[in-house]
């Protein structure tokens, strides 16, 4: 079936190090992929899409990486900060246009 | 600009029951989409309208509707409660139909109890 998967349920991190938190999905006809995170209590918040025309995309503080080859995405998050501590999710636009959800993966920073 | 708006923030409801979720979305937005999130199965697609009308439904029983007005607001609507209902009922507003770039409300947390 298609799925949309992250490897790590949870991450831990020192403040001020680079995080890396990986998704695995299987849909090969996906074309569009978001991050999204989210805080206790609160809605998922966007941070970042990249479509599948692209290989990499940066925004503030974050880049998304994509390679189709091995159906795989990754968010690197630079200067890890207290504030990132969240569940992150990535999420997959296939050809029936739902967004399919990873299980999520909890960060965690260090201080 | 306002972000998405839900309302109630917070529901208990007992078993049998209905209940009717409200959704705001980004002002221009016009396609809104519902969520379920769960700890045990995480975040599921329900249905996204756009300009009043279903484009997409997910894997849920019919006891789970929904209606978009032609303000772009919607309701989502579960009869028959069942505990199994007891989640985070998320909505999405997005500019276009297909779920890009979706922006998302607080929830509603439903207990049914």
């Amino acid at each position: 079936g298609e799925s949309v998967g992250l490897h790590l349920p949870t991450l831990s991190v020192q403040e001020g190090d680079n995080s890396i938190i990986n998704c695995a999905y299987s849909n090969s006809a996906s074309d569009y992929f978001i991050w999204y995170k989210q805080e206790s209590g609160k809605g998922p918040q966007f941070i970042i899409d990249i479509r599948s025309n692209m290989d990499k995309r940066q925004g503030q503080r974050v880049t998304v990486l994509l390679n189709k080859t091995v159906k795989h995405l990754s968010l690197q998050i630079a200067a890890t900060q207290p504030g990132d501590s969240a569940v992150y999710f990535c999420a997959e636009n296939a050809r029936d246009y739902k967004l399919s959800f990873g299980a999520g993966t909890t960060v965690t920073v260090r201080a | 600009k306002a972000g998405v708006t839900q309302t109630p923030r917070y529901l208990i409801k007992t078993r049998g029951q209905q209940v009717t979720l409200s959704c705001s979305p980004i002002s221009g937005h016009r396609s809104v989409s519902w969520y379920q999130q769960t700890p045990g199965q995480g975040l599921q697609f329900l249905f996204e309208y756009f300009s009043e009308t279903q484009r997409n439904k997910g894997n849920f029983p019919g006891r789970f509707s929904g209606r978009q007005f032609s303000n772009s607001r919607s309701e989502m609507n579960v009869s028959t409660l069942e505990l199994g209902d007891s989640a985070l009922y998320l909505c999405a507003s997005s500019s276009s139909w297909g779920n890009t770039e979706a922006f998302f409300g607080q929830g509603t947390r439903l207990t049914v109890v």
